[in-house]
This record gives structure tokens, C-alpha cells and sequence, in this order.
């Protein structure tokens, strides 16, 4: 009964490939968020997304793309992989649109580009 | 310098003792969060808090919004409480900023 759900759990990867993570949450909540956490496991958000806007975090590369069939589901799709995308990317949700809510997350998808 | 500080960086306990992580912000905040990432790689959410104090089972959390400073403590620390512990900022409606985090072992 997964709150936050997220796969795969592990992708590995060639360079220059395009690859897809998919996130669900049954919990109802109307905005949803992608987190990448480096090799010194620091967290960096990437992408927000509520039933109205897609908030884009303009120092991710465009080759990142959300795509949000509906307020349950926020997937992520990522163009010609490379090297530095290794990393460890996180799905989470809250149930309001500001970041003053608690966040629950996925468990995560390691992602080996080589 | 990054805007949220984490200290100590490691943390090694006996089991039993009686542990405080200390997090220090340098901007304005609206709310601040506690999350726990444990050795399998999965994030949770401990407290969201803005004022004063809150507690859930052996866990603590303090905010004294005046000195920017954030403390979580844990009572009767246990070997399950190994985790990294990661505080996050906000100013509400802009995206969390993360700590580097504090890796605790207890040792049993």
C-alpha cells in the first residue's frame, strides 16, 4: 500500500540513451516533485508540479522533461543520458502547493549512466 | 557557504545516549523540515515546523526562529535510529534548500 511509488528502483544505462522514471502517488495530493541527490548525497529539486503549473527549475538541463498524464502521476523523462546524470532521483508529493506541508517520498531510483 | 549548515557532519553514539543535531539557517523562513534517509536509500519525513517544539515518539524537534537555529534530538538512541538526518528550509513558496546531513551509527 505505497504512498509514493516510483520505478525502476535501478536503471543502468549508456551514454546517450533516453531513459523514463515513473512516479504515482495515492495519497490524493495535488502537487507532486522530482529531487536528484548527487554522489555526496546532497538533495537539489528539479521539477514541482501542482494540477495547474509546472514550475521548472532553470538550472536543470532541458534534456529533463516532467510529463504529468494526471495529478497522480508525475514521470520523468530524460534525453541522450551522460555521465554526470548518475545519481540518485526522488519523486515526492505534498498535499498543498506551498512547500510549508510534509513531504513523502519515493524510495528512489538510482540511476548508473556509463 | 551553503544557506543551511549541519552539524556534526558524523555522529557515532553508544546505544542509550542522548543525541542533538544541530541545523543553522542564514535566511528567512516560513517553515523547516526533518527528514530521515535511511541505509536503503528511502526519504522520510520526521517534522515540519515553523515555532516552538514538537515531539513524536523518542524524537524532538526545536526552532528558535529569532537565532535561526534548528535542533532534533533523539532519547534512548537505539541501532534503528542509524540514519542520515537531513534538514530543509523553505520561505514558503520557494523550493526547500537542503542541509548536507548528519550520518548517525549507534552502536549497540
Amino acid at each position: 500500500d505505497t504512498a509514493v511509488s516510483q520505478t525502476p528502483k535501478y536503471l543502468v544505462t549508456q551514454m546517450g540513451n533516453d531513459k523514463s522514471i515513473k512516479c504515482e502517488q495515492n495519497l490524493g495530493h495535488d502537487t507532486m516533485y522530482w529531487y536528484k541527490q548527487d554522489s555526496k548525497k546532497f538533495l537539489k529539486i528539479m521539477f514541482s508540479y501542482n494540477n495547474k503549473e509546472l514550475i521548472i527549475n532553470e538550472t536543470v538541463p532541458n534534456r529533463f522533461s516532467p510529463k504529468s498524464p494526471d495529478k497522480a502521476h508525475l514521470n520523468l523523462h530524460i534525453n541522450s543520458l551522460e555521465l554526470g546524470d548518475s545519481a540518485v532521483y526522488f519523486c515526492a508529493s505534498s498535499q498543498a502547493e506551498s512547500y510549508n506541508s510534509p513531504l513523502h517520498f519515493g524510495n528512489g531510483t538510482r540511476l548508473t549512466v556509463t | 557557504k551553503n544557506e543551511v549548515e549541519q552539524s556534526p557532519q558524523n555522529l557515532t553514539a553508544q546505544e542509550g545516549e542522548f543525541i542533538t543535531i544541530n541545523c543553522s539557517y542564514s535566511v528567512g523562513i516560513s517553515a523547516l523540515h526533518w527528514l530521515q534517509q535511511h541505509p536503503g536509500g528511502g526519504i522520510v519525513s520526521l517534522f515540519m515546523l515553523s515555532s516552538g517544539k514538537k515531539k513524536h515518539g523518542r524524537l524532538i524537534a526545536t526552532i528558535n526562529i529569532q537565532e535561526k537555529h534548528s535542533s532534533l534530538h533523539i532519547t534512548a538512541s537505539h541501532p534503528r535510529d542509524s540514519a542520515v538526518y537531513i534538514c530543509a528550509v523553505t520561505r514558503g513558496n520557494t523550493p526547500l534548500v537542503f542541509g548536507k546531513g548528519t550520518r548517525l551509527s549507534v552502536i549497540a
